[in-house]
């Protein structure tokens, strides 16, 4: 079945600038995180959706970072005058939620390089 | 989160061994843990779970090994192969809040033919 779907996969764009990033969750998966992964590092948690709750913002490292998830489905990421330090790569992942924990599946990420 | 760098860790093995890859998780309180493998240009890769009620969970040619006294986690994996190159990375979750993961700084695991 279809995975965890992220557009665009690379993303060059000059200091200053927005972004915006998108990533579709499998199918069914109500549970909807963003992280960050800076090069040769570990994953770092940016914030999570869970149904119609409000969500866990308690990772975005700065106010110039949203997210959105529209319909419960579809989420995009924004970054608002991207600055050098924001080049990353940018994860999606989904989840089940039920009475156990479910692992979290990730996309292929979006490659942000700030110029 | 723990200190990290440009400088996996590497394990490098040979091909049709047994690899261990270690993993020392930090919040005493997390009650489930998970490995991912990670190719590169992919995202992370779910391999195995296991919940905190449990220590030792088998999968195909890996096996998960949880030790909450010393808070350590290992993945074994059997007879690696060519493909199991990659960076592995453990994550911890706690129970309370929201499910986010912590991961650890990963591993590269290299394997020689």
């Amino acid at each position: 079945g279809a995975g965890v779907s992220q557009s665009p996969s690379n993303k060059v764009t000059e200091k200053g600038k927005d972004v915006e990033l998108r990533c579709d969750p499998i199918s069914g998966h109500t549970a909807l995180y963003w992280y960050r992964q800076s090069l040769g590092q570990g994953l770092e948690f940016l914030i999570y959706f869970q149904g119609n709750s409000a969500p866990d913002k308690s990772g975005l490292p700065s106010d110039r970072f949203s997210a959105e998830r529209t319909g419960g489905s579809v989420s995009t990421l924004t970054i608002q005058r991207t600055q050098q330090e924001d080049s990353a790569v940018y994860l999606c992942a989904s989840s089940l939620v039920g009475t156990g924990r479910q692992p979290q599946h990730f996309g292929d990420g979006t490659r942000l390089s700030i110029l | 989160g723990e200190s990290v760098g440009l400088h996996l860790p590497t394990l490098s093995v040979q091909e049709g061994d047994n690899s261990i890859i270690n993993c020392a998780y930090s919040n005493s309180a997390s009650d489930y843990f998970i490995w991912y493998k990670q190719e590169s240009g992919k995202g992370p890769q779910f391999i195995i779970d296991i919940r905190s009620n449990m220590d030792k969970r088998q999968g195909q040619r890996v096996t998960v090994l949880l030790n909450k006294t010393v808070k350590h986690l290992s993945l074994q994996i059997a007879a690696t192969q060519p493909g199991d190159s990659a960076v592995y990375f453990c994550a911890e979750s706690l129970s309370q809040g929201a499910q986010k993961l912590v991961f650890g700084q990963g591993t590269r695991l290299t394997i020689n033919p």
